[in-house]
């Protein structure tokens, strides 16, 4: 059965640090890496990872992928209380001719002004 | 808005009671997937439509049915309700159904939070 792990399950720190969130899957034919960001309601899209190696960076936010070690991990630098959310991996995996989701229990992040 | 419409918002019923949820996809989306998000728990597949048909089954109970109609909106009913089925319940959409390789980007809607006493 796929798997995807999150770690830390939360994290508090204050505005401007750096954090690094993590998410390490076991699935078979995978696919691709995505990452949402969940705030009060809907989860909305981050990035989307196929590559290895290969960083994908929106302002702040930075992921990156590791194909061969299995993991991802997602940076944000100086943080903001806006960032302050549930970060949730997703992993796309081909099954039986269809792609299949699977997504990770998330990382809270709650950011002290 | 993500253009993905979900109703009711809210929803309070008793155990042993039967509820719906709707959802309209995104303007130009065929596919439609279901997803159960409880207390501390991750996004649970429950299960996807692509054009009016069911395209793949994840984690959903036999008490639960889904369809997804000619104009491409979709329910998801929930009988003989249970305290754990207390949870928010997201649809998303996608343009491809899931078919094409490489990621499937996923546009959820802001969910139905049902509660179950």
């Amino acid at each position: 059965e796929d798997k995807v792990v999150q770690s830390p399950l939360s994290l508090v720190v204050h505005e401007g640090d750096t954090v690094t969130l993590n998410c390490s899957y076991e699935v078979t034919n995978f696919r691709s890496l995505l990452w949402y960001k969940q705030e009060k309601k809907a989860p909305t899209f981050l990035f989307m990872l196929t590559s290895s190696g290969i960083e994908k960076k929106s302002g702040r936010l930075s992921s990156i992928l590791d194909k061969k070690e299995l993991f991802s991990i997602l940076n944000i630098t100086a943080t903001q209380t806006g960032d302050s959310a549930v970060y949730l991996c997703a992993v796309e995996a081909r099954d039986f001719g269809n792609e299949k989701l699977t997504f990770g229990t998330g990382t809270r992040l709650t950011i002290i002004p | 808005d993500s253009g993905v419409t979900q109703t009711p918002k809210h929803l309070i019923t008793a155990t042993g009671q039967r509820v719906t949820l709707r959802c309209s996809p995104r303007s130009g989306d065929l596919s439609v997937y279901w997803y159960q998000q409880s207390l501390d728990q991750g996004l649970q597949f429950l299960i996807q439509y692509y054009n009016g048909e069911e395209r793949a089954k994840g984690n959903i109970l036999e008490r639960f049915s889904a369809q997804q109609f000619p104009d491409l909106h979709s329910e998801l009913n929930l009988s003989s309700l249970e305290l754990g089925d207390s949870a928010l319940y997201f649809c998303a959409s996608s343009v491809t159904g899931g078919q094409s390789t490489g990621a499937n980007v996923l546009t959820f809607g802001a969910g139905s939070r049902l509660t179950v006493l």
